[in-house]
């Protein structure tokens, strides 16, 4: 069965410095991944997505994620943070087989300092 | 317009009300899914329809039902609601594939 981590329930940052959010996945098939982020008060919009392409995958607003199989990880990442990307960030991996379900990690809230 | 959209934006109700979410979609998918969001739990699936005929209980279905009126319109039912039901309740869509898209969400309170 699959399954995602996402270490730290919540980061915060300084603007302008690197944001690194951490997803590691459990799967028995290759996995098709995913970040989302959910502005407050709003729903969740995609990011971007991993499914067995490139291993780097870039996504709107300036962020990329690299899926890493040995490591069995998919972690996001932003070279500079800006004040509008405090957000909640879901990591997921889709769930085997024909049934198209997302399995979603717990969260991750960041918050971005002036 | 939005693609996804979810009626009402906001419900408070008392325990042991029947009460109602709608999700209406303009995407044309034939695939769509209802989740409860708890802070600190993520997204749990709760109900999902490949089509008008086709309705599955996702991990969480307990207390619920769902209605697949069109291929547009899901709705999702809390036959007696109780209070720890209350929670962000989102909808998605997808067409046969992997992205999902969500609408805005129905924030629930169950006094």
């Amino acid at each position: 069965a699959q399954s995602v981590t996402q270490l730290g329930s919540h980061v915060s940052v300084s603007e302008g410095a690197l944001v690194l959010l951490r997803c590691n996945y459990s799967s028995s098939v290759p996995p098709y991944l995913f970040w989302y982020v959910q502005y407050p008060n709003q729903g969740l919009q995609l990011l971007l997505k991993y499914t067995s392409a490139a291993t780097l995958v870039k996504g709107i607003n300036g962020f990329e994620a690299e899926f890493k199989k040995s490591e069995t990880s998919f972690h996001l990442t932003k070279p500079s943070a800006h004040m509008s990307d405090a957000a909640e960030y879901f990591c997921a991996v889709k769930n085997g087989g024909a049934t198209n379900k997302l399995i979603f990690g717990t969260g991750t809230l960041l918050a971005v300092q002036p | 317009d939005a693609d996804v959209t979810q009626t009402p934006r906001n419900r408070i109700t008392k325990t042991g009300k029947r009460i109602m979410l709608e999700c209406s979609q303009t995407k044309g998918h034939d695939r769509m899914y209802w989740y409860r969001q708890d802070p600190g739990l993520g997204l749990q699936l709760i109900y999902y329809s490949f089509d008008v005929k086709d309705i599955n209980k996702g991990e969480i279905s307990d207390g619920y039902s769902v209605s697949r009126q069109a291929q547009a319109k899901f709705s999702l039912s809390l036959e007696s609601a109780i209070p720890n039901q209350t929670a962000l309740y989102f909808c998605a869509t997808s067409a046969q594939g992997n992205t999902q898209y969500f609408g805005p969400g129905t924030r629930l309170t169950v006094l």
